[in-house]
């Protein structure tokens, strides 16, 4: 049960894309398409920004995206705003567990 | 609306049980599997444990595995962490979470505000 591993800081300039990446293993990440992105600000709940690797939640902008390629899924935010700032997270279903990833802290210049 | 709502945290000493619950309102409460997730201070989200949907399955992260027991009762709604032997480490937010599906996805579309629990001595 490791944590999926995310670079722990990106930042971008307003407009600007971004790109994290969650790096796994063939017993999670990339054994099953059930990989999960959450938007996590300080003071409130974590949201569900993308589910199934791909798919996007009613409302969520479609800023967001997600994909995956083997063991690392990505999570891409495009036309950044000062709102998308806050702590992003991964995670992976694995069988009998969810594993999440390390977090990580999206900027806005 | 759909709203989780947690309670029972506090400030314990180690070695000791506390027991957090979740009430549940605005949906179908028996159809979808229930998760806790913490936060420890300055920490990433770390899963704890899961129970489907008939309370028939449940499974544990290792570093609470043998100590905390999750539970649930559908007819009034609500689900519960009892936490034994607890330790500093165990110091977090907790927060109930609702799994769209009726078992163990990770596609986690509703969170509580989550329960503050302090092991200190």
């Amino acid at each position: 049960q490791s944590a999926l591993t995310q670079p722990p800081s990106v930042s971008g300039s307003p407009g600007q894309s971004v790109t994290i990446s969650c790096t796994g293993t063939s017993s999670d990440v990339g054994g099953y398409d059930y990989v999960s992105w959450y938007q996590h600000s300080a003071g409130k709940a974590p949201k569900l920004i993308i589910y199934e690797v791909d798919r996007r939640p009613s409302g969520v902008p479609d800023r967001f995206s997600g994909s995956k390629s083997g063991n690392t899924a990505s999570l891409s935010v495009s036309g950044l705003q000062a709102e998308d700032e806050a702590t992003y997270y991964c995670t992976s279903y694995a069988s009998t567990n969810i594993v999440f990833g390390t977090g990580t802290t999206v900027t806005v210049l | 609306q759909v709203q989780l709502v947690e309670s029972g945290g506090g400030v314990v000493q180690p070695g000791t049980s506390l027991r957090i619950s979740c009430a549940a309102s605005g949906f179908t409460f028996s159809d979808h599997g229930m998760h806790w997730v913490r936060q420890a201070p300055g920490k990433g989200l770390e899963w704890v444990a899961v129970i489907y949907y008939d309370g028939t399955d449940r499974y544990y992260a290792d570093s609470v595995k043998g100590r905390f027991t999750i539970s649930r009762d559908n007819s009034k709604k609500t689900l519960h962490l009892h936490m034994d032997s607890l330790t500093a480490a165990d110091t977090a937010v907790y927060y109930c979470v609702r799994d769209f599906y009726s078992s163990l996805s990770g596609r986690f579309d509703y969170w509580g505000q989550g329960t503050l629990v302090t092991v200190s001595s």
